[in-house]
């Protein structure tokens, strides 16, 4: 069975920190995908990693992934308010299914 | 461009009921996927259409489950005799797979399903 384990499931930090979440899967897959989600609302795609050593950044948001490890990090730079939401981790399979993991409720307090 | 759009944006239903919920795909995406979101989890895959047919519904959890997607752009998940354990956020998502090695999905902003 395919399992996609994210840490922590829930974090509060204040803004200015750095802090990072950790995505662990068993699969083989070497395609990562990396989710937001406000409250109430849908699923914004935020990342797509591709293969071994991938690192792609948008603002204050970093992502890598590790496929020998079988682990993926999102790391938050310098943490505004405006990151507070979920964030899910996802792997291919099996067949054309994303397997998303239980997500990271993150808060950022002033 | 549009998005994928997704009717009705809630739906309260009673027990025993039978519902639709209907997804549009962003144009030119030819994969559909159906996920269910229950509070506090990740979306759980129910099952993907490549075209018209349904290519993959092992996510199904059961035959009241069924969905359609006859001209290979809008679906319909149906669901029959609806349960409490049915209450859920149905999310619907495409992505364009033909021409391209990932699999990126873009969601729509859901169905909310509550069965009292």
């Amino acid at each position: 069975e395919l399992k996609v384990e994210q840490n922590p499931l829930f974090l509060s930090m204040q803004e200015g920190k750095n802090y990072t979440i950790y995505c662990n899967y068993s699969t083989t897959s070497d395609r990562l995908y990396w989710y937001r989600q406000d409250p109430g609302k849908s699923l914004e795609s935020l990342f797509v990693l591709l293969s071994n050593g991938a690192v792609k950044q948008e603002g204050r948001l970093m992502a890598s992934l590790d496929t020998k490890a079988r682990l993926s990090t999102l790391h938050i730079t310098a943490a505004v308010h405006d990151l507070s939401a979920t964030y899910f981790c996802a792997v291919d399979g099996p067949g054309y299914a994303l397997n998303f993991g239980k997500g990271t409720s993150l808060l950022v307090t002033p | 461009g549009a998005g994928v759009s997704q009717t009705p944006s809630n739906k309260v239903t009673e027990k025993g009921k039978y519902v639709e919920l209907r997804c549009d795909p962003i144009s030119g995406h030819t994969a559909l996927y159906w996920y269910r979101q229950s509070l506090g989890q990740g979306p759980e895959f129910l099952i993907y259409f490549q075209g018209t047919g349904a290519a993959d519904d092992s996510g199904l959890p059961n035959d009241r489950f069924f969905a359609v997607r006859p001209e290979g752009s809008v679906s319909t998940l149906k669901i029959q005799r609806t349960e409490r354990g049915d209450s859920a956020v149905y999310l619907c998502a495409s992505s364009r797979l033909a021409g391209v090695s990932y699999n990126e999905q873009f969601f729509g902003p859901g169905t909310r399903l509550t069965v009292l």
